[in-house]
């Protein structure tokens, strides 16, 4: 049973619009979570991160919210940019080692 | 500074065979972890090292497995009697410290793509 789960497989928004990637976990356990992104052939690179005592933080474009009592986090991109077509993984730590959603892809079309 | 490294990019093999692959973590990282990506799925823990040994090894998927990092940076994978299944891409990262107390964040090298025919 997958702990982490991101029942969205892909996502297309136009340049400019938000994009809103999601995310559910089972676990209350898990201290924090964080969001990476992947382009082919390349490894996933860190975007941002949660703690599990915050519901928010912001970096640039980017912000990450959590609901702890409904085990939802998701990821806001605004706004949306070509570039950041890429495959967007969903993480939760669980003591020492990350457990990973099967990602969304998303596709920032013009 | 360089990130983490890992030889070689693409490793094809036959059933049966031994393979190596290595990652090169970022430098003064004392944390190195190990997960395979198959296709369709997000990465999946395999191992964990904190300085030379290895703290967690609950991923490994059988006794085919096993790595090492004899001197607390460089870490080998190691597949024996490579199968099928084992077909996935090799991820390897590192972190300056581990452990629930630190919020240190994993950074990931680029992968090992590994077939086995």
């Amino acid at each position: 049973d997958q702990q982490v789960k991101q029942n969205s497989p892909s996502l297309s928004v136009q340049e400019g619009r938000i994009s809103i990637l999601n995310c559910d976990y089972t676990n209350s356990m898990f201290d924090y979570f964080l969001w990476y992104k992947k382009y082919p052939a390349e490894g996933p690179t860190f975007l941002i991160s949660i703690s599990s005592i915050k519901d928010k933080n912001e970096d640039g474009r980017f912000t990450v919210f959590l609901n702890k009592s409904a085990k939802h986090l998701s990821l806001h991109i605004v706004p949306s940019q070509p570039g950041d077509s890429a495959v967007y993984f969903c993480a939760a730590r669980d003591t020492d080692k990350l457990i990973f959603g099967t990602g969304t892809r998303l596709q920032v079309f013009p | 500074g360089a990130g983490v490294s890992q030889t070689p990019s693409n490793k094809v093999t036959e059933k049966g065979k031994y393979v190596e692959l290595r990652c090169d973590p970022i430098s003064g990282h004392t944390a190195l972890y190990w997960y395979r990506q198959s296709l369709g799925q997000g990465p999946e823990f395999l191992i964990y090292f904190q300085g030379t040994g290895a703290a967690d090894d609950s991923g490994l998927p059988n006794d085919r497995f096993f790595a090492v990092r004899p001197e607390g940076s460089v870490s080998t994978l190691k597949i024996q009697r490579t199968e099928r299944g084992d077909s996935a891409v090799y991820l390897c990262a590192s972190s300056l410290t581990a452990g629930v107390i630190s919020e240190d964040t994993q950074y990931f090298g680029p992968g090992t793509r590994l077939t086995v025919l």
